[in-house]
Order: C-alpha cells, then sequence, then structure tokens
C-alpha cells in the first residue's frame, strides 16, 4: 500500500464548478500535512498546509480527518488557471521529508 | 531572492556517461533535498541534507548515484554510470527552521533539470 494515496483524474468541471479531491495516508502518527499544486512541466509550489480545524484560503479549503486518515481539498468557483496536478503531501512523523501523493489532475474547461 | 537554482535544465546523455545535476538552495535555508518524479513512480525522495550533512538516503536507487553538499550554498547529484531508467525530472528543494518553530515544512522546489538517457 502507498503511504499517501490520491485518484489520478483527471477531474473535468466546467468554469464555476465547485470540485473536491481527498486523498488517504497510512501512517496514523503523521503530524504535518499539506496540498501543492504542479503545474505542466514545472515545479510543485505549497498551495496550502492542512490543520486539524479545517483552514480557508479564498476559495481553497483544506480538511483533515484523523480519525479515517484523509485530507480534503475543496475548490470552489474554478478558475481555468486553477488546471493544474494537485499533490497531497505528509510529513511523517520524525523525518523532515515530505511524502507526497501521485497528484489529481484537474482540467478546468470554458 | 533568486529562488532555488538548478542546472543544467534539461541534460540528454548516452548509457554509460557520468551525469552532474547541480543545485543552489534558497540563502539561509538548512535542509536541502533531492526529488526524482517520473510518470509511473511520482515524486520519490532520494537524499536529504540538514547543515550539509547528509541524513537520509535511504531513497537513493543504487550505488550509480551520490550526492554531495560540499557547502551551503551547493549540492551536486551524480549518477555514474547512467543508464536509459534513470530518465527522469530530478528536482531539488530547501527549508528552513526558523527560531524554535519548526517552519521547515515548506518546502522550495528549483526548476528541476529533465534528464534524458538514450
Amino acid at each position: 500500500r502507498k503511504e499517501v494515496e490520491q485518484d489520478p483524474g483527471p477531474f473535468n468541471v466546467p468554469e464555476g464548478a465547485t470540485v473536491a479531491f481527498n486523498c488517504t495516508y497510512s501512517n496514523s502518527a503523521s503530524q504535518s500535512f499539506f496540498w501543492y499544486r504542479q503545474d505542466c512541466r514545472k515545479e510543485p509550489k505549497l498551495l496550502m498546509s492542512v490543520y486539524s480545524s479545517g483552514n480557508e484560503d479564498g476559495r481553497f479549503t483544506a480538511q483533515l480527518n484523523r480519525a479515517s486518515q484523509y485530507i480534503s481539498l475543496l475548490i470552489r468557483d474554478s478558475k481555468l488557471s486553477d488546471s493544474a496536478t494537485y499533490l497531497c503531501v505528509v510529513n511523517p512523523t520524525g523525518r523532515r521529508a515530505l511524502t507526497f501523493g501521485s497528484g489529481t489532475r484537474l482540467q478546468v474547461q470554458p | 531572492d533568486a529562488g532555488v537554482i538548478q542546472s543544467p535544465r534539461h541534460e540528454v546523455t548516452e548509457m554509460g556517461q557520468e551525469v552532474t545535476l547541480r543545485c543552489k538552495p534558497i540563502s539561509g535555508h538548512d535542509y536541502l533535498f533531492w526529488y526524482r518524479q517520473t510518470m509511473m513512480r511520482g515524486l520519490e525522495l532520494l537524499i536529504y541534507f540538514n547543515n550539509n550533512v547528509p541524513i537520509d538516503d535511504s531513497g537513493m536507487p543504487e550505488d550509480r548515484f551520490s550526492a554531495k553538499m560540499p557547502n551551503a550554498s551547493f549540492s551536486t547529484l551524480k549518477i555514474q554510470p547512467s543508464e536509459p531508467r534513470d530518465s527522469a525530472v530530478y528536482f531539488c528543494a530547501s527549508s528552513f527552521r526558523r527560531g524554535g518553530v519548526v517552519k521547515g515544512d515548506t518546502q522550495y522546489f528549483g526548476p528541476g533539470t529533465r534528464l534524458t538517457v538514450l
């Protein structure tokens, strides 16, 4: 079983739609969680951290469910510029390095 | 700040040749990471350094791969000899710890080196 699992997609949605991605992680002791965004042929960039209480940044909402070991990302009012691959990222306890999921590809269509 | 700098951006070489990838982390960052990304395996950690010291190299595929960090502003990843299955995008990333609070979780990636081994 992979440490971090995501649905690869692609998710094809029209502009203005709301879309949600989930990811599951296997290490129950993991402490830190993130969503990174990666555009085609570019480097990953931090989109947002995920806190236990849930957090929101504009159109983006991230939530963590420790009991079920999953993380979610909700994007409201999708824009064409949101088209990218979204990487679920976990920081296992005791390690400085991050473990990346394989990514979920989003394509927002006009 | 210029961000993480990697060179070369693209490298095409023949099987058996030595390949050296270079990285300059963001000034002041004390952690440096090397990742490899392929379609099949996604983004994998190869090795990371803290204050120029290798901490975890368990992701290095085999002895053909080696990494060094001679000072805080430079690191290399070397593949010798290279094989076609080494073809991938290699990313370098850096992060930092601020005071007593761990802020090293946000990693800043370089643009990557796209390696093709023929």
